[in-house]
């Protein structure tokens, strides 16, 4: 079986910009979390969707948004790009349970 | 909100020797602590998660304790291997599914196993 997968695995932005990550959870979880990882960092959360809707909030700014689809996908959503949101973004797919199964991550670089 | 130390932020031991990394988290509430892995340019992978209903859980040569009363759970990894080589992460969270807040990370471990 796939694990969760995530497009595109590297990006390069500019400063103002807006992006648009997604992500794709394992074959029958409906619960996906996204996750920013600064160098050096331990992960930082940012939301969690559960059936389409929002869960959880980590401490960000309302330029991050994101959505989930019927299919359980996702979009993570970043709009005036400053600098500091250089970073690894993670996406977490679960189950009916706590567990929570990280994707490789899309590394966005914001010049 | 949770906060997660996590010590000590690089650790050295010989193959074969070993290793424990140890975290301390602040919410009495939290009931989940799962311990990732994360090579370089790849996403955490489980390894092991224990529940606050237990005092320890072992797979093979890894295993975690937990002591609520202290507010702190370890890992310890036996007759370390060079493919331990990585950087490990521990984590707590509380409810299901992550709980509402998600996971609340310590700033990782870089484990070297030299040969």
């Amino acid at each position: 079986d796939a694990g969760v997968t995530q497009s595109p695995t590297h990006l390069i932005k500019t400063r103002g910009q807006h992006v648009t990550l997604r992500c794709s959870p394992i074959s029958g979880h409906k619960s996906v979390s996204w996750y920013q990882q600064v160098l050096g960092q331990g992960p930082q959360f940012i939301f969690q969707y559960y059936e389409k809707e929002e869960r959880g909030r980590g401490n960000f700014p309302d330029r991050f948004s994101a959505r989930q689809f019927p299919n359980y996908s996702s979009e993570l959503n970043v709009n005036a790009l400053l600098l500091g949101d250089s970073a690894l973004y993670l996406c977490a797919s679960s189950g009916r349970g706590e567990t929570q199964y990280f994707g490789p991550g899309t590394r966005l670089l914001v010049l | 909100g949770e906060n997660v130390e996590q010590h000590p932020s690089t650790l050295s031991v010989q193959e074969g020797d070993s290793a424990v990394i140890k975290c301390t988290y602040s919410d009495s509430a939290s009931n989940y602590f799962p311990w990732y892995k994360q090579e370089l340019g790849k996403g955490p992978q489980l390894i092991i998660d224990i529940r606050s209903n237990v005092g320890e859980k072992k797979d093979q040569r890894i295993a975690v304790t937990l002591n609520k009363t202290a507010k702190h759970f370890s890992l310890h990894i036996t007759e370390t291997q060079p493919e331990d080589s990585a950087v490990y992460f521990c984590a707590a969270s509380w409810g299901s599914g992550g709980g509402a807040d998600g996971l609340t990370f310590g700033k990782g471990t870089h484990l070297i196993i030299q040969p």
